[in-house]
């Protein structure tokens, strides 16, 4: 079964607008982290957060986690149509070692309009 | 320095064939991954591999097997291929996110397989 459920399914915005995209998840994290699929591609690493963190930033993006209501948030501000991609969550879960064994949501299709 | 790299691209199987996929990374990680992607569905882990030598089932492994004969390839074979096993797969390998204790995934482009 999957670990993270995200929403929208899909989103469409205008370029300069902020994209929001949610996650949640069921079981316990190490972390969480985001990437992005572009069409036709392999997916590509945005921004880790642990699970002991609430907030991190990077250029563009910023990630909230609430551990309490097993949640993460993705904000992509101003955004540009190069932006335009399939967003994914995925969880490190505690217990043991995971080497690494991330399970995967079902992504956000965001779409920037020029 | 070409990352992770897959072969084929693309297949088209008939029902019943067999064929391996080949992942290669560059990169001197541990950690290798497959997974399969469907609509609607995310990703979700066939098997996976911690080292030369070693590999382990993921979520979805029957109908798959692995070989980790050297450390920069990953071999994932379908020994009688079904029309469920149509997909995109994408070989994965890791690295360890400094300071956090966290693996980072980095991913192949992909090889579209249709099991007819």
């Amino acid at each position: 079964s999957q670990q993270g459920e995200e929403d929208p399914q899909a989103l469409s915005i205008q370029e300069g607008e902020n994209a929001t995209m949610n996650c949640s998840y069921k079981t316990s994290i190490n972390n969480l982290q985001w990437y992005r699929q572009n069409s036709g591609r392999g997916l590509v690493h945005l921004i880790l957060i642990r699970s002991n963190e609430r907030e991190k930033h990077s250029g563009r993006l910023r990630v909230t986690l609430d551990t309490s209501k097993k949640s993460s948030s993705l904000l992509i501000t101003a955004s540009r149509a190069a932006d335009t991609a399939s967003y994914f969550c995925a969880t490190d879960k505690t217990g043991g070692t995971s080497y690494g064994k991330l399970t995967f949501g079902q992504g956000t299709i965001l779409t920037v309009h020029p | 320095n070409a990352g992770v790299t897959q072969t084929p691209k693309f297949r088209v199987l008939k029902t019943g064939q067999s064929m391996t996929l080949l992942c290669a990374q560059d990169m001197n990680h541990e950690y290798m991954y497959w997974y399969r992607q469907d609509p609607g569905m995310g990703l979700r882990l066939i098997h996976y591999s911690v080292g030369e030598g070693t590999t382990a089932k993921g979520e979805v492994p029957d109908g798959y097997n692995v070989s980790r004969l050297k450390k920069q390839n990953f071999l994932l074979g379908l020994e009688s291929a079904a029309p469920s096993q149509t997909s995109v797969y994408f070989c994965a390998s890791s690295y360890s996110f400094p300071g956090a204790g966290a693996n980072v995934l980095t991913f192949g482009a992909g090889s579209r397989l249709t099991v007819l």
